[in-house]
């Protein structure tokens, strides 16, 4: 069964640092991961997707990376504002059969004026 | 374009009673997932619909949960009879579906049901 890990829960960063968001999957074999923001009350805002054969993805100041080897994704937001300050969250859809679908518990971003 | 819609927003029940939800995906969208949230975790899967077909509904409690795709369109995922612990956000989102690049999930603002 898949498992996937979120650490830290919570962070709180001064604006304009540079932050990773670390996100850990037991199974190997994914079919693609993606990271979604989530706004308090509301739904889920997909941020990027990386497929299985992808080691990274950019869009604008958020850069994500996939290591399968490692069971291991990182989200990077550089020069963070505090308009970034949402829960993060990654979902692994597992390979073959069912493709089930796995998220985290997130990580509470808050970002610092 | 429009995105996943969903309604209602927010529902309030009696222990016991049926409640219904209702989501119109993305046009063109395939793919339907139908997941529950409750506070501070992550969404967890309850079914999800390839055009009309239920190809993983194993984590839908299926003695008091239902749900259906009718023509492969929009979706109605329904609670009878509603308990205490069913109190959650219930979240739609779709996917065009077929290879992994189509498979990005976009997802709805979701409704949140208070069972008292």
């Amino acid at each position: 069964k898949q498992e996937v890990t979120q650490i830290p829960a919570a962070l709180s960063v001064p604006e304009g640092e540079n932050l990773v968001l670390n996100c850990s999957f037991t199974d190997s074999a994914i079919y693609n991961l993606q990271w979604f923001r989530q706004d308090p009350g509301k739904g889920l805002t997909s941020l990027l997707l990386i497929q299985s054969s992808q080691r990274e993805q950019t869009s604008g100041r958020l850069n994500a990376s996939l290591d399968k080897s490692s069971g291991r994704s990182t989200l990077y937001i550089a020069a963070s504002q505090p308009g970034d300050s949402a829960t993060y969250l990654c979902a692994v859809i597992n390979s073959g059969g069912y493709q089930k679908v796995t998220f985290g518990t997130g990580t509470k971003l808050q970002v610092i004026p | 374009e429009a995105g996943v819609v969903q309604s209602p927003r927010y529902k309030i029940i009696e222990k016991k009673q049926p409640v219904a939800f209702w989501c119109n995906p993305i046009s063109g969208h395939n793919t339907l997932y139908w997941y529950l949230q409750n506070l501070g975790q992550g969404p967890e899967l309850l079914i999800r619909y390839e055009n009309e077909e239920a190809v993983d509904d194993s984590q839908l409690p299926k003695d008091r949960f239902s749900a259906e795709r009718l023509k492969g369109v929009d979706s109605t995922l329904k609670i009878q009879p509603a308990e205490l612990g069913d109190s959650a956000v219930y979240l739609c989102a779709s996917s065009l579906g077929g290879g992994p690049s189509q498979s990005e999930q976009f997802f709805g603002p979701g409704t949140r049901l208070t069972v008292l």
